[in-house]
Formats: C-alpha cells, sequence, structure tokens
C-alpha cells in the first residue's frame, strides 16, 4: 500500500513570495492533516478535512495561510505571502477516519530567506 | 491547551541496553500514540493506543497507555543502531480533538 505522497520536498522562496505544497493521501483515507514542524518541535496541526469538509482549521493564520481539499483526495496548502518565520516542515498526514492513527508523509523542508 | 511533557530532551545509551521513555499530559486523554522520527522524514508510527491500561508490543518496542490516561511509556529492548532517532508522544482527548505533540526525545546509541 503506498503511503502518504507530498511535493515539493525542498523549497526555498524569498519573503512576500506565495508557495504551494501538495499531498496525496493513503487511498481510502477520509481524514486529511497539514501539520507545521518547527526544527526541535512536535508538530503542529495547521488543518484538518474529513473529506472535503475542513474539521478543525483554529491554528492556520488565514490571513496568509490557505489549504482545499477540493475532491475530498489530494489537498493543497498554500503560504501568501511567505514570512521568515513561515520556515519549517509542512507535513501532510491521513488516517482512516476521525480518531485513528494517523500516518505521515516525508514532509515539504521550506526555507524562506 | 493541552501539553505533553517530554523528558529528558536526549538520552543516550549502548547498543543491546533497554530505554524506556515516558510522556505526561495535563489532560485526560482517550489515544496515545508513538512516533520515531529520522531525519529528513515524517514521523512514522510505532504503536497506537486506545485503552487505558493498554500495553502493546511491536517486535523490540512496547508500550502503555497510563491507568490514569495522563501518561504513557514507550520500552525499547536490545537497542540497535538503527533506534536512533526522535521519539514524539502525541495523544488526543477525544475522537474530534486534535492529536497533540510532545517536543520528542533524540536517542542516540552509542555501538
Amino acid at each position: 500500500e503506498a503511503g502518504v505522497a507530498q511535493s515539493p520536498r525542498y523549497k526555498i522562496i524569498e519573503k512576500r513570495q506565495s508557495v504551494a505544497f501538495w499531498c496525496n493521501p493513503i487511498s481510502g483515507h477520509a481524514t486529511l492533516y497539514w501539520y507545521q514542524q518547527i526544527l526541535g518541535q512536535g508538530p503542529k496541526l495547521l488543518i484538518q478535512f474529513q473529506n472535503n469538509g475542513v474539521v478543525d482549521d483554529s491554528q492556520l493564520p488565514k490571513d496568509r495561510f490557505s489549504a482545499e481539499r477540493l475532491k475530498g483526495v489530494d489537498s493543497t496548502l498554500k503560504i501568501q505571502p511567505a514570512k521568515l518565520e513561515d520556515s519549517a516542515v509542512y507535513l501532510c498526514a491521513s488516517s482512516l477516519d476521525l480518531g485513528v492513527a494517523q500516518y505521515f508523509g516525508p514532509g515539504t523542508r521550506l526555507t524562506v530567506t | 491547551g493541552q501539553q505533553l511533557n517530554q523528558s529528558p530532551q536526549s538520552m543516550f545509551i549502548q547498543e543491546g541496553e533497554d530505554v524506556s521513555m515516558n510522556c505526561t499530559s495535563s489532560s485526560i486523554f482517550n489515544t496515545w500514540l508513538w512516533y520515531k522520527q529520522d531525519p529528513g522524514e515524517g514521523p512514522v508510527l510505532l504503536i497506537a493506543l486506545y485503552k487505558a491500561g493498554e500495553l502493546t508490543s511491536n517486535g523490540r518496542l512496547t508500550a502503555q497507555f497510563g491507568i490514569t490516561r495522563k501518561d504513557s511509556f514507550l520500552n525499547i529492548s536490545a537497542s540497535i543502531p538503527s533506534d536512533v532517532g526522535i521519539y514524539f508522544c502525541a495523544g488526543r482527548t477525544g475522537a474530534n480533538s486534535k492529536l497533540t505533540f510532545g517536543k520528542g526525545i533524540t536517542l542516540s546509541v552509542r555501538p
């Protein structure tokens, strides 16, 4: 069974530019999550989808971050405009349903200069 | 908000030794998960626990869901060099609540 796929793996942009990340969850997983992981810390949830609906986006900085999962499968996370403090690894995870174990992709390492 | 405490930040052991890590929370959890993260990779699920008192093994790894529902521990027996990495605990208070992660413990194994 294929795992969670993410692209790109690395991205370097200048502050005030925009960037987008893509995630393809494990087949059949209804729940998809985007996390931000800053160096030396555990992942922090940004947004959680159940199929194509948002379950929790309370920690998403909505003035600059947006995410969508239009057909309930793939998802994109966008940052516009980026700030220096957005430098982090952005992890996508999926689970069969709410409340069960989550499986992570390899992440996208973003560097904002 | 919920807080998870993992300490110490780093652990150094000799190859072949056993090691135990624990995680405590300020809230009562109904799920505990343990992950391992290697450099440049996403966290990999090691063990999932869903009931208080549950003890689950995965090869040389054993994890337990504490009776108080506010703690969990992970044991690694007979450590090997590939056990090196960062170990995260994560928990949630309910099926619809978000997963909260600890800060992780960096494990080093001396050959």
